[in-house]
């Protein structure tokens, strides 16, 4: 079946330092590929999308490609902030089994001031 | 102006009581889900509905039943609680049902069984 697998955490970084967390994904099909960042004590919020291959998201300096040929969306920033902190999720939606969205595990990042 | 809610936030019970979780979304979307967080943070998919119907039922033992009355809630009803119950769990809605449909979630109910 469809499935997401994003690295291990808890990720730790200084301040102003370059994000990268990786994100793999297998499909029957094309599905539309999504992060969301959920901060303590919140539901997930949804932080970018992309709906087919090369597509890119971005969002608060945030940023993800859909690349189809190696099936990953490795979200990236240029320089975290402490108020980065948060667990992020990477997660595929598609037609199989009725829409729905299956999530990878998630990935905690700590950003030190 | 909350767009999803649940209520309660926290539940805490003793093994074999029944409960119930509320959900709401004021943000017209025809879709609701029900989702589980373990301690571990992994989402677990557990039921969706479209338009008070049932679409989407995972491997979910029977002691859980959704219930939505129209298409803005969507209730969570646990029988028989076990310690193993003990999780987050999330509503979440999306305009659609469509692949490009995002979620958008809410605040989660922690559930404490003991």
């Amino acid at each position: 079946g469809n499935s997401v697998t994003q690295m291990e955490g808890p990720v730790t970084l200084s301040e102003e330092a370059f994000l990268t967390i990786n994100c793999t994904y297998t499909a029957t099909g094309y599905p539309s590929l999504f992060w969301y960042v959920q901060y303590p004590g919140e539901g997930l919020q949804l932080l970018l999308k992309a709906t087919k291959a090369d597509d890119k998201g971005s969002n608060k300096g945030f940023e993800a490609t859909y690349r189809k040929e190696t099936t990953s969306f490795h979200l990236e920033k240029g320089s975290v902030q402490v108020s980065d902190s948060a667990v992020y999720f990477c997660a595929q939606r598609d037609g199989t089994g009725g829409f729905k969205t299956i999530f990878g595990a998630g990935t905690r990042l700590f950003v030190k001031a | 102006d909350t767009a999803v809610s649940q209520t309660p936030k926290y539940l805490v019970t003793q093994m074999g009581n029944d409960k119930s979780i509320k959900c709401e979304q004021n943000l017209g979307h025809d879709t609701m889900y029900w989702y589980k967080q373990d301690s571990k943070k992994f989402l677990k998919i557990m039921f969706s509905y479209n338009n008070k119907e049932l679409i989407i039922n995972e491997t979910v033992p029977n002691r859980f039943s959704p219930k939505s009355p129209d298409k803005a809630h969507l209730n969570l009803h646990i029988n028989s609680l076990e310690l193993g119950d003990s999780a987050v769990y999330f509503c979440a809605s999306s305009p659609e049902q469509g692949p490009n449909s995002p979620l958008h979630f809410g605040n989660g109910t922690r559930l404490t069984v003991t």
